[in-house]
Parts: structure tokens; C-alpha cells; sequence
């Protein structure tokens, strides 16, 4: 069974501070993983898996299959960061579906 | 290109009561999943449709909850009887099935279900 831990439901960060929202997992596989980010009033959406290796609006995240981590970082926050952040994790599926298990979440405020 | 749409927005019911929900996917998207997100937790998978094919419903409770995609295109989530526990979003959503998916599935804006 796959299990995604977020360990901080709250993260409150100053703008222009450094940002890390943490991700653990376990899967006994080879995972992808993925980060959704919801911001108020608009639907939840993908921000960025793991294996495409790509910024997104500043945001990076490195999967350390050791430590089974896939934390999402950002050098400068912005207050347009402020959002539900969630991780993700899918068996792999080659050209198939995703399955998606997600953690329960962080809160990231950003503060003027 | 329209979103996943998905209808009604809002139910609120009395335990007991019966109530579906409706989902319209991305136009080609063949893949269909039905999420409960309750409060303060991540969404959870309750089924996974590919095209009419039901893949994944370990997770539904199979006594109450039930789910179709006829023709492989909508599909609608019912829960019969309903329980205080079952007061959630559900979400709807859709992803592309071929290679070079890319894992990204397409939310719906949900559906707030309240039961007293």
C-alpha cells in the first residue's frame, strides 16, 4: 500500500523568504510524484511532477528515493503563493492511468 | 477547452436520504476518477473509470455508494443511504489514457455534500 505524509498542515512564511513544504512517502515500487496546488476559489490543478524535472512558477522539487522525499521548494516566496499544496504519489504506470494517493496537505500563507 | 463540469455544487440531506451527483469530463479524456475529499484531508479515491470499464473500486463503500459511466463519456456517483460521515466534496476527474500521459488529472470544482 502507498501512504503520502505532509507533516505541517500550516506553513506561514514572510515574502521573499525561503520555502520548503515537506513530502514523505512509502511504496514499495517505483513511484511517480507529483505536486497539486489549489488556490482559493479555483480548482485544484497539477504544478509539477517529479520526472519532468521542471520550475514551475519558481517551485522545484527533487525526489530522494533514500530518504523517500519529494519536498517542494521555493528560493522567494510571493504572496500569489499563498494556497492548499497538495503531494502526490502514482504506482508507475508506463503509457497506462494514474492512481493517484494524496497527503492531506499543507496551507502555505504567504505574509506581506 | 471547457473543464470538468459537475453538477450540483451543493446538496444538503437528512441521513438516510439518497442523493447523486453528475459528472461531464474533458471531451477525450477516457479516464474518470471519483474522489472524496472530507474536510482537512487530501482527496481519496473511491472509483477509476477507463472509457465504460470500471479499473479501481477497492476503496468504494460498495453497500451504499455506487457509480456509473455509461457510453463512456458522464457519469454519475449515488449514495444510498447516506451517513453523517459521508458530509464531503466530491470531486471529479479526468485524465488522457495513451502514451504520454503525463499524470496530470483535470479537477472538477467539486461537489459540497452536507448530511444532517
Amino acid at each position: 500500500a502507498q501512504r503520502v505524509t505532509q507533516p505541517e498542515k500550516l506553513l506561514s512564511v514572510f515574502k521573499g523568504a525561503p520555502v520548503e513544504l515537506k513530502c514523505n512517502y512509502s511504496y514499495s515500487g517505483s513511484p511517480e510524484l507529483f505536486w497539486y496546488v489549489q488556490y482559493s476559489r479555483q480548482r485544484l490543478q497539477l504544478l509539477l511532477r517529479h520526472i519532468s524535472r521542471e520550475s514551475i512558477k519558481g517551485f522545484t522539487a527533487d525526489l530522494n528515493k533514500g530518504e523517500t522525499s519529494f519536498h517542494l521548494k521555493k528560493p522567494f516566496a510571493q504572496e500569489e503563493d499563498s494556497a492548499m499544496y497538495y503531494c502526490a504519489l502514482s504506482p508507475y504506470s508506463g503509457a497506462g492511468s494514474y492512481q493517484l494517493t494524496f497527503g492531506k496537505g499543507t496551507k502555505l500563507s504567504v505574509i506581506p | 477547452e471547457a473543464g470538468v463540469a459537475q453538477s450540483p455544487r451543493y446538496k444538503i440531506i437528512e441521513k438516510r436520504q439518497s442523493v447523486a451527483f453528475w459528472c461531464n469530463p474533458i471531451s477525450g479524456h477516457a479516464t474518470l476518477y471519483w474522489y472524496q475529499q472530507i474536510l482537512g484531508q487530501g482527496p481519496k479515491l473511491l472509483i477509476q473509470f477507463q472509457n465504460n470499464g470500471v479499473v479501481d473500486d477497492s476503496q468504494l463503500p460498495k453497500d451504499r455508494f455506487s457509480a456509473e459511466r455509461l457510453k463512456g463519456v458522464d457519469s454519475t456517483l449515488k449514495i444510498q443511504p447516506a451517513k453523517l460521515e459521508d458530509s464531503a466534496v466530491y470531486l471529479c476527474a479526468s485524465s488522457t489514457f495513451r502514451g504520454g500521459n503525463t499524470g496530470e488529472l483535470f479537477f472538477g470544482e467539486g461537489s459540497r455534500l452536507t448530511v444532517l
